[in-house]
């Protein structure tokens, strides 16, 4: 069983509404991030927070929203999405800064009508 | 920013032989290089990782080779068994000191093992 835990496993919403995505950790890791994966493609960073400061990858569009509320919480924001934003969306804990091994929680399934 | 290639897209073994899955970096101050591997309907597990400090790493029946020259390492799992079926991918990191950078992964290999 993984240690980090993603909900909902399965989210399903229309262009104009508004959801979060959730995560979890309790391995007192110290980084957290949010990845994107396209069916039959490698996952793609979207956010990390380290040590609670936040790391943009400058290609995510705004109507996807991070916030940390402490070191074992992750959300994920979604506003105004898109048809083509429907994917699996991964997170993951590391125990802090310098590379090592990811936790992948198993995901939450996203498709926007 | 780093770029990571992997080859092949697929790979299909019989039983009991052994598979090696190639990946090639682009940037030579990468200092970080695992694998993983991901079932259907899960998140990817980290199945061996090696540092560029290191050129040849094993774990039982997996073992991953790095060539810091040429910028390539590669997965070599021997006695392939039906449950090492899944989809791997190789990823490169490097810790620039200003927090955790996330890692870059190649397009991953579909691993099939025929019984």
């Amino acid at each position: 069983d993984t240690e980090v835990t993603q909900t909902p496993k399965h989210l399903v919403m229309g262009m104009t509404n508004k959801k979060s995505l959730k995560c979890e950790q309790h391995m007192g890791h110290r980084a957290m991030y949010w990845y994107k994966q396209k069916a039959k493609k490698p996952p793609e960073l979207m956010f990390v927070y380290s040590y609670e400061k936040l790391s943009i990858n400058e290609s995510v569009p705004s109507r996807f929203s991070p916030e940390c509320p402490n070191s074992s919480l992750l959300n994920l924001h979604l506003h105004a999405l898109q048809p083509e934003d429907s994917a699996l969306y991964l997170c993951a804990s590391s125990q802090g800064a310098y590379p090592g091994e990811l936790f992948f929680g198993e995901g939450s399934r996203l498709t926007v009508l | 920013g780093e770029n990571v290639e992997q080859h092949p897209s697929t790979l299909s073994v019989q039983e009991g032989d052994s598979a090696v899955i190639k990946c090639t970096y682009s940037d030579s101050a990468s200092n970080y290089f695992p694998w993983y591997k991901q079932e259907l309907g899960k998140g990817p597990q980290l199945i061996i990782d090696i540092r560029s400090n290191v050129g040849e790493k094993k774990d039982q029946r997996i073992a991953v080779t790095l060539n810091k020259t040429a910028k390539h390492f590669s997965l070599h799992i021997t006695e392939t068994q039906p449950e090492d079926s899944a989809v791997y991918f190789c990823a490169a990191s490097l810790y620039s000191g200003g927090g955790a950078d996330g890692l870059t992964f190649g397009k991953g290999t579909h691993l099939i093992i025929q019984p």
